[in-house]
C-alpha cells in the first residue's frame, strides 16, 4: 500500500507569490493533518480534517493560509502570498481518525520562501 | 493548549548502552499517548500509541511505558545500536472539545558506534 504522499517535496519560490501544497491520504484513513516544522517551535498542527471536514484550525497562523479537503483522497494547503517567514517544511499525515491510532506521515514538502 | 515536554533534550550514549527518556504530558482529558521515531531527512514513524494507566508497550528492543494519573511516560531502549540514532517525539491526545494530538520538540538520540 502507498503511504501518505504529498507533493511538492521541495519549493522555492518569491515572496508574494501563491503557494499550493498537495496531499493525497491513505486509502480508507478518514482524518488527515496538517503540520509544520520549524527549528524555533517543532512540529506544531496547522489544521486538521475528520471526513473532509476542517474540524479544528485553530493553529492555521493568519488568513493567508487556507486548506481544503474537497474529497476523502485529496487535501490542498495554500498560502497567499507568501512570506520568507513561511519557509518551513510542511507535513500531512492521515490516521484512522481515532485518538488510539497512529498517525502515518508523509515525506514532507520544503518550503522556501525568497 | 497542551504542554508536552520531553527530557533531555538530547542524548549521547555508546553502542551497547541501554537509556530512556522522559515525556510528561497534562493529565486531564487525556485520550492516547503517542511516540514517533523520526530520522534525518525522513518523516516520523509511529512507534507506540498508549491509552490506559501502567500501559506497557514493546517492539524489539525498544519498550514505553504509560503514567495518566501522573502524566509521565518513559521511552527505553535497551542496548542502543547506531541505527537508533533518531528523535524521538511523543505526543498527547486531548479530547477537550476537539481531538488534538500535540507533540513535544523531541529527544534527539545520536549512537556513537
Amino acid at each position: 500500500d502507498a503511504g501518505v504522499i504529498q507533493s511538492p517535496r521541495h519549493e522555492v519560490t518569491e515572496m508574494g507569490q501563491e503557494v499550493t501544497l498537495r496531499c493525497k491520504p491513505i486509502s480508507g484513513h478518514n482524518s488527515l493533518f496538517w503540520y509544520r516544522q520549524t527549528m524555533m517551535r517543532g512540529l506544531e498542527l496547522l489544521i486538521y480534517f475528520n471526513n473532509n471536514v476542517p474540524i479544528d484550525d485553530s493553529g492555521m497562523p493568519e488568513d493567508r493560509f487556507s486548506a481544503k479537503m474537497p474529497n476523502a483522497s485529496f487535501s490542498t494547503l495554500k498560502i497567499q502570498p507568501s512570506e520568507p517567514r513561511d519557509s518551513a517544511v510542511y507535513f500531512c499525515a492521515s490516521s484512522l481518525g481515532l485518538s488510539n491510532q497512529p498517525q502515518h506521515f508523509g515525506d514532507g514538502t520544503r518550503l522556501s520562501i525568497l | 493548549i497542551l504542554n508536552v515536554e520531553q527530557s533531555p533534550q538530547s542524548l549521547h550514549v555508546q553502542e551497547g548502552d541501554s537509556t530512556n527518556f522522559t515525556c510528561s504530558f497534562p493529565s486531564s482529558n487525556f485520550y492516547a499517548l503517542h511516540w514517533y521515531r523520526w530520522e534525518t531527512a525522513k518523516s516520523p514513524e509511529a512507534l507506540f500509541v498508549m491509552t490506559l494507566n501502567g500501559d506497557e508497550k514493546k517492539k524489539g528492543r525498544i519498550s514505553a511505558t504509560l503514567n495518566t494519573k501522573e502524566g509521565y511516560s518513559y521511552l527505553y531502549i535497551k542496548g542502543s545500536q547506531p541505527e537508533d540514532s533518531a528523535t524521538y517525539l511523543c505526543a498527547s491526545y486531548s479530547g477537550a472539545g476537539s481531538y488534538q494530538l500535540t507533540f513535544g520538540k523531541g529527544t534527539k538520540l545520536s549512537v556513537i558506534p
